[in-house]
């Protein structure tokens, strides 16, 4: 299967405790998207990469989120001190070169739950 | 701001009963439209999409949707409805250079036998 995967697909923690998620696009895509669905609601913009360049944050993005995209390959988004409201499903998208690049791919997610 | 509004949070068709799915946009400039379907357990699932040209595009699974600018709306359409079209739908838009999309809150389709 060549789409987009992430990892792991379910991750319970407790609160205050450090995640990491991992999002491996598809090969030749530039461009990659994280976003995060709450229940009952689309999918929210959190950070864009092209290649291995954060080019956008959202300013849901607290201090307390970080992403990377080393060597413009797979991306980690990282959440310290994990609070309840974190709760929610972690999407990654991608889609290739171009200025209006069209279609994102989509990842199955991350559903975090925070005791 | 741009923003996106599915008006219907729930929609219960009859099996073999037609579907409109309400969207409507907020952008100032030409907007690239997408419908993306998401079934449970399921990543989103792109349906069809609009950037230019025929205002009435085709998409998969027999879906369609209508670009009306002057009413700032791309309305989703099916003739017929299937029990494995139940999930939940998102409009979006996407916007700038960075080619992030603005998603609706979703409307969830049930379908009855």
């Amino acid at each position: 299967d060549t789409g987009v995967s992430q990892d792991p697909r379910h991750k319970i923690t407790k609160r205050g405790q450090n995640v990491t998620f991992r999002c491996d696009p598809i090969s030749e895509h530039n461009r990659l998207y994280w976003y995060r669905q709450t229940l009952g609601q689309g999918p929210e913009f959190l950070t864009y990469f092209q290649n291995e360049a954060q080019l956008e944050k959202s300013r849901l993005l607290s201090d307390r989120f970080s992403a990377e995209r080393p060597k413009g390959s797979f991306s980690t988004l990282e959440i310290q001190r994990t609070e309840q409201g974190d709760s929610a499903m972690y999407l990654c998208a991608s889609s290739p070169r171009g200025l209006r690049s069209g279609e994102q791919f989509f990842g199955p997610g991350t559903r975090l739950t925070v005791l | 701001a741009q923003s996106v509004t599915q008006p219907d949070i729930h929609i219960t068709v009859s099996e073999g009963a037609s579907l409109e799915l309400r969207c409507n946009y907020s952008y100032g400039a030409t907007p690239y439209l997408f419908w993306y379907v998401q079934s449970p357990g399921q990543g989103l699932q792109l349906l069809l999409k609009y950037f230019s040209g025929d205002t009435l595009v085709q998409g998969i699974k027999g879906f369609e949707a209508e670009f009306k600018r002057s009413q700032s709306s791309f309305n989703l359409r099916k003739p017929s409805v299937h029990w494995s079209d139940a999930a939940e739908y998102f409009c979006a838009v996407e916007t700038g250079n960075t080619g992030k999309l603005i998603f609706g809150q979703g409307t969830t389709l049930q379908v009855k036998p």
